[in-house]
């Protein structure tokens, strides 16, 4: 089973600040990751899929990059609707398909 | 648009069965593979099990192997997932989720459905 590690657990921001989140696979997972973000008592929406691709309808304020087995998601300018949980997910080895532990980003 | 509802959640007992059900709209239900992926209360997502876009094919976490059984009724636009044989750590909100590539990400969740196993 791949292990995600996302880090740091808990990300404390300001409004208009860059935020910067981490994800690590226990082994390559190549280009195969997505990221999500959920807000209290909703379903995870789908950020970044192939690691870098944004979905539809995401802000280009959002991005992301890879090196080997460490993922990058990036919000260059956080507005006021990005706090929330962000989960990272690997889909290259299966079953099963494994999520990290998420980071959360909170209001500084 | 694409439209994902669960039903049938509730409070059972453990050992105990239930049924989930996911209605889908707004979109070719038998062109996509299909996912449930749960959340425990305060912790982090799970994926559950996937069933391929023609049903000819499935895979269940292993926590739930042998007990949960995912299938599809692509005439009715309707994921299920039948959970026998309940435990306390079953307890959590399950989502369906539409993949566009199974087995890969999830592009579209439902609201989510609330299953407590508690006697």
């Amino acid at each position: 089973e791949i292990v995600m590690t996302q880090s740091p657990a808990t990300l404390s921001v300001s409004p208009g600040e860059r935020a910067t989140l981490s994800c690590r696979a226990s082994q390559t997972v190549s280009s195969n990751l997505a990221w999500y973000q959920q807000k209290p008592g909703q379903a995870p929406r789908l950020l970044i899929y192939g690691a870098s691709t944004r979905a539809t309808g995401i802000p280009a304020r959002f991005s992301a990059s890879w090196s080997g087995t460490e993922f990058t998601l990036t919000i260059s300018s956080l507005q006021s609707e990005d706090f929330g949980v962000y989960y990272c997910q690997q889909y290259n080895y299966w079953p099963p398909l494994t999520f990290g532990g998420g980071t959360k980003v909170e209001i500084k | 648009q694409v439209h994902l509802v669960e039903s049938g959640g509730g409070v059972v007992q453990p050992g105990r069965s239930l049924r989930l059900s996911c209605a889908a709209s707004g979109f070719t239900f038998s062109n996509y593979g299909m996912h449930w992926v749960r959340q425990a209360p305060g912790k982090g997502l799970e994926w559950v099990a996937v069933v391929w876009y023609d049903g000819s094919r499935q895979n269940y976490a292993d926590s739930v192997k042998g007990r949960f059984i995912i299938s599809r009724d692509n005439s009715k636009n309707t994921l299920y997932l039948q959970m026998n044989s309940l435990r306390a750590e079953d307890t959590a909100v399950y989502y369906c989720a539409r993949d566009p590539r199974p087995p890969g990400y999830f592009d579209y969740w439902g609201q989510g459905a609330l299953v407590t196993v508690s006697s």
